[in-house]
């Protein structure tokens, strides 16, 4: 069964503090890992996609990595706008599976 | 401006009452889909168009139904709303291909009484 788990359920930080947010996924035939950010009351919004093993992305204080079994985002320096949930989902098919998510909250 | 519009984005009904909640983008997607989102269960998919005419059931796609007569809507409908069907709702489109992002709506907050 495709299925998408995200650890932790919450992470609380300093600012400055980094640290990562991890994504395992067992899905026949991957098709695409996807990071997206949800502030409250909005709908997600895509972060990054990554396709395969060894695979790298960046984004300001965000980077992604990809391996077979699972995604990380790492969060480096943040700061208190960084805060919001983090939600991971793959593609099987049609289908797009996701993560429960990572309730971020980055404390000044 | 590109985006994927929800009508209404809050709605407080009764069990049984029929109710639509539409979703129209104007990036000219393809792909069209609609999750719901609950508390611990994460975001789910219901039902997802491939392209008009094309549609596919989700992993919860009891309750529901969808059509796509047109390639920017595509409305969610609820035939006999019930309890617990009382979510939050969110429409996507994307462009056809695989790993290409989904864009969402910000949301539609159904509660059924």
């Amino acid at each position: 069964e495709d299925q998408v788990t995200q650890s932790p359920e919450a992470l609380r930080l300093q600012e400055g503090e980094s640290s990562s947010l991890n994504c395992s996924y067992t899905v026949s035939g991957l098709r695409g890992l996807f990071w997206y950010r949800q502030d409250p009351g909005k709908g997600p919004e895509f972060l990054f996609t990554l396709y395969s093993a060894g695979e790298e992305k960046e984004k300001e204080r965000l980077k992604a990595t990809l391996t077979k079994k699972e995604s990380f985002l790492h969060i480096t320096a943040p700061k208190p706008e960084d805060s919001a949930t983090y939600l991971c989902a793959v593609q099987a098919g049609g289908k797009l599976i996701f993560g429960q998510g990572t309730e971020l909250s980055v404390k000044p | 401006e590109a985006q994927v519009t929800q009508n209404p984005r809050y709605l407080i009904t009764v069990t049984g009452k029929k109710l639509t909640v539409t979703c129209s983008q104007n990036m000219n997607h393809e792909y069209m889909s609609w999750y719901r989102q609950d508390p611990g269960l994460g975001l789910r998919q219901i039902y997802y168009s491939m392209n008009v005419e094309v549609t596919d059931k989700g992993d919860v796609p009891e309750g529901y139904k969808v059509s796509r007569k047109e390639k920017r809507n595509f409305p969610l409908i609820l035939e006999s709303p019930s309890p617990n069907q009382t979510s939050l709702y969110f429409c996507a489109s994307r462009v056809r291909g695989e790993g290409q992002p989904q864009h969402f709506g910000d949301g539609t907050r159904l509660s059924i009484l």
